[in-house]
Formats: C-alpha cells, sequence, structure tokens
C-alpha cells in the first residue's frame, strides 16, 4: 500500500514554543491529506483539511492561528502547533488521499504524540 | 448526532476464536463509504476493510469480513482466528457522499479488543 511518513514521533517542548510536523507521501502525490487530533483512548477528530496550494479548511472550532497548516507540495504538509500549551498536548494524526481510488482509503501517518510541558 | 456509533468500549477474545465488533451508522445519504481501522498501542492506523453502500456482497479481506445490514445500518467487523497481534483498537468510520471532493471520515469512539492467550 502507499506510505505516509509523519515526523516526529514523539516530541516534547516548552510552553510557549511552537511545533512544527511533517506528514510526507513517500510514493504518491497526495492534493488532499488530513490532520486528525487523538486524546488518549478516544477517537480520532478532524482538525483541518489540507489542500495542495491552497488554504487548509478547518474544522468548527479549530483555530486556525493556533494550528497552522500548510500544504507547498504535492507530498508535503506540515502542521504547526504555535506558542504551545499543555493543553495541547495529545496525539495528532495525518492521513492523505490517494488519488484514483475513489471512495477507497485514505492513508494515515505513524502519528506525533505532542508534550507541552 | 453522532454518525458512528460503536457501542462496545472494550472486547477480550480467546486466541484463535472468532470475534464481532459492532457498529451502527446513521446517514441520509444514498451513496456512502464505511471503514474499519486497526490502531494498535503504536499509534498507527492501519486500514482494515472497505465497504460500499451499493456493494452487494459483504467485504472480506484475509480474516476481516464485514457483516453489512443496509437496512439496519449496521456495519460489524468480523475478526476470524484471533491472533495475539490482533490486540488494538479498532476504528468503525464512514464518508458520506463519497463522490464529492470533501473526503471527510467520521470515526467512531473505537473498540479495544483484548487477545487472550
Amino acid at each position: 500500500g502507499a506510505v505516509v511518513s509523519q515526523h516526529p514521533s514523539r516530541v516534547i517542548c516548552k510552553s510557549g514554543t511552537s511545533v512544527k510536523i511533517e506528514c510526507r507521501s513517500l510514493d504518491f502525490q497526495a492534493t488532499t491529506m488530513f490532520w486528525y487530533r487523538q486524546f488518549p483512548k478516544q477517537s480520532l477528530m478532524l482538525m483541518a483539511t489540507s489542500n495542495e496550494g491552497s488554504k487548509a479548511t478547518y474544522e468548527q472550532g479549530v483555530e486556525k492561528d493556533k494550528f497552522l497548516i500548510n500544504h507547498a507540495s504535492l507530498t508535503l504538509s506540515t502542521l504547526t502547533v504555535t506558542s504551545a500549551h499543555p493543553e495541547d498536548s495529545s496525539f495528532y494524526i495525518c492521513s492523505a488521499l490517494l488519488p484514483g481510488t475513489g471512495e477507497k482509503e485514505a492513508f494515515f501517518g505513524q502519528g506525533t504524540r505532542l508534550t507541552v510541558v | 448526532a453522532q454518525k458512528i456509533t460503536q457501542t462496545q468500549p472494550g472486547m477480550f477474545v480467546q486466541e484463535k476464536e472468532a470475534v464481532t465488533l459492532d457498529c451502527t451508522y446513521d446517514t441520509s445519504d444514498q451513496s456512502y463509504g464505511l471503514f474499519w481501522y486497526k490502531q494498535p498501542s503504536s499509534g498507527e492506523m492501519i486500514f482494515l476493510i472497505y465497504q460500499g453502500s451499493y456493494d452487494e456482497q459483504n467485504a472480506t479481506e484475509g480474516r476481516y469480513s464485514l457483516n453489512f445490514q443496509k437496512a439496519r445500518k449496521s456495519a460489524n467487523l468480523v475478526i476470524s482466528a484471533s491472533q495475539l497481534g490482533d490486540s488494538a483498537m479498532y476504528f468503525c468510520a464512514m464518508r458520506e457522499d463519497p463522490f464529492s471532493n470533501d473526503y471527510k471520515l467520521s470515526f467512531g469512539a473505537g473498540t479495544t479488543v483484548t487477545v487472550r492467550a
């Protein structure tokens, strides 16, 4: 299957700093990528849809200025958590839509566990 | 309203036995897709199986099969011959109107499966 790589897998940062998470499609071009947030033992919550060459579409309740998404190329989308606070600690996971699969599956990255101290 | 309902927060199954994970969904669309994903403790989301709303046959992928009952709006996952490596969290997800460009997956709360030796 298609490979999506997410980096870093774990990150610890100080409160007030910014953290960038990368999501790469390694063997295909993804015009659309998605960013999710997951709290322990809970479901995935869609944060935003990232489209190459255009602004991301954020879900209701997600702060655009807090979670900056950039999809500058067909293989890379980044999520930057700005001025991170302990409540931003969570598991963040991206997915990329494989073109030509219609309604078939999206492929997920390995996820990033963010801890803000 | 919740689109995907998984009523079993946790299940135990004996190795080599089969287990059924329940999933019901709510949509007014005629065309939609249903997915099951596996999330081990490492965090990555692994695609297991897909069922389209117009598919007449129940989907099967190796030891995974989907018991699709459209009238009841249920899409239960059956894992046959459980293995220790099947221990993970399992998510049911739905994509409504798959022919739109808005590929959004709605996830259920998940079911944690523990396989006992």
